[in-house]
């Protein structure tokens, strides 16, 4: 079956820009993570969305970060005025409702470059 | 918070040899300790998993074991292949739902 779907899966962008990253988890999964990987590095922790509960921020490095998750799937991670070391792999999860805490299944990640 | 040290960074063993990738955790409140693979340019994908009421943890070529007075797991491929290259990621959770992840290992088997 699909998996987790993000898009794009490369973007390059001018330092001071915008951007939006998208991810569609797995149809039905109601957890969604947003994480952070620096080149060489393990992945950071962003933010969680868990059904309708507020979502659990404290990962999020800067003000510049925000997410949103509308209805309950897709969700879009948005980064104001990006900065160089904005520049990394962004991947999403998802968990099954169903399924043990923790199984969480990845999205191929975007990958982002601020020039 | 937690805090999730990983070693080495990188590991070459010959095909067939056996890959030892070991994990130290922080926080005794951690209670689940999933190992991902991470392809180039795919995202992690999970290859076992244990939990802090078992000791150790086998599916075929990979076991997994907890040391839980010790706050420290570790990895075990054996009779390794090619295709066993990529890299590793320990992580460690406190049932907040968030994983706290190592920094990697990057495996090389040598055909």
């Amino acid at each position: 079956g699909a998996g987790v779907s993000q898009s794009p899966s490369n973007k390059v962008t001018e330092k001071g820009k915008d951007v939006e990253l998208r991810c569609d988890p797995i149809s039905g999964h109601t957890a969604l993570y947003w994480y952070r990987q620096s080149l060489g590095q393990g992945l950071e922790f962003l933010i969680y969305f868990q059904g309708n509960s507020a979502p659990d921020k404290s990962g999020l490095p800067s003000d510049r970060f925000s997410a949103e998750r509308t209805g309950g799937s897709v969700s879009t991670l948005t980064i104001q005025r990006t900065q160089q070391e904005d520049s990394a792999v962004y991947l999403c999860a998802s968990i099954p409702p169903s399924g043990l805490a923790n199984e969480q299944f990845f999205g191929p990640g975007t990958r982002l470059t601020v020039l | 918070g937690e805090n999730v040290e990983q070693h080495p960074s990188t590991l070459s063993v010959q095909e067939g040899d056996s890959a030892v990738i070991k994990c130290t955790y922080s926080d005794s409140a951690s209670n689940y300790f999933p190992w991902y693979k991470q392809e180039l340019g795919k995202g992690p994908q999970l290859i076992i998993d244990i939990r802090s009421n078992v000791g150790e943890k086998k599916d075929q070529r990979i076991a997994v074991t907890l040391n839980k007075t010790a706050k420290h797991f570790s990895l075990h491929i054996t009779e390794t292949q090619p295709e066993d290259s990529a890299v590793y990621f320990c992580a460690a959770d406190t049932g907040r739902r968030a994983l706290t992840f190592g920094s990697g290992t990057r495996l090389q088997v040598q055909p």
